[in-house]
């Protein structure tokens, strides 16, 4: 079976950091883009950023504006997402997903995992 | 960017009736690259359709995709008790992939 679980949430300052990670089993990591999806709280659903599955192509949501890093270790079926810079608008759950594709530009997101919550607040 | 519009806001329904939700981009956008999933209080979402019509494994056949163009559907042919929920639209090309504000289908 496929599975996601994600860790590293928690509360952080405003401009503080934090990573996030995604660990994967039941499939063959590299052969699939991997994305992170977020929801803040009684809200909707927000792509956040994208990797190819060989981690060589990246895509980002343009409201990031260059504060997180997606990345990922194939060797290690691991999915990372660095935040940086961080606000109270980035408070909420976040989300690791599969996509069904290699090449992180055209997948929909077949798996996900049950997410990890992170709070920005002073 | 593409922009999509779900609409109603809510679906007000009684189980066995038939539930029809829209989802409209803000351009003409590829059949291929349109999905639906559903989500459940405390639970991830969870991939219902693809490629505008086709359902994801384990999927229902209630469960029903159509559109074309700017203008997508999904139909719910008789609503079971756990099909209440909220549906999300995406379009999944390129970046951004841009959700619809969602579709709550709740018990009348």
């Amino acid at each position: 079976d496929v599975q996601l679980m994600e860790s590293g949430g928690g509360l952080v300052q405003p401009g503080g950091s934090l990573r996030l990670s995604c660990a994967a089993s039941g499939f063959t990591f590299s052969s699939h883009a991997m994305s992170w999806a977020r929801q803040a709280a009684g809200k909707g659903l927000e792509w956040v950023s994208a990797t190819s599955g060989s981690g060589g192509r990246t895509y980002y949501a343009d409201s990031l504006k260059g504060r997180f890093t997606i990345s990922r270790d194939n060797s290690k079926s691991t999915l990372y997402l660095q935040m940086d810079s961080l606000r109270a608008e980035d408070t909420a759950i976040y989300y690791c997903v599969r996509q069904t594709d290699s090449g992180g530009y055209s997948g929909c997101f077949d798996y996900w995992g049950q997410g990890t919550l992170v709070t920005v607040s002073s | 960017e593409i922009v999509l519009t779900q609409s109603p806001g809510t679906l007000s329904l009684s189980p066995g009736e038939r539930a029809t939700l829209s989802c409209r981009a803000s351009q003409t956008i590829s059949s291929t690259y349109l999905a639906w999933y559903q989500q459940k209080p405390g639970q991830a979402p969870r991939l219902l359709i693809y490629g505008t019509s086709s359902r994801a494994t384990g999927i229902p056949d209630r469960f029903s995709g159509s559109g074309s163009g700017t203008d997508f559907t999904l139909t719910i042919s008789r609503l079971e008790p756990e099909d209440f929920a909220i549906y999300y639209c995406q379009h999944y090309s390129g970046s951004p992939k841009t959700f619809g504000q969602g579709t709550k289908v709740e018990i009348k």
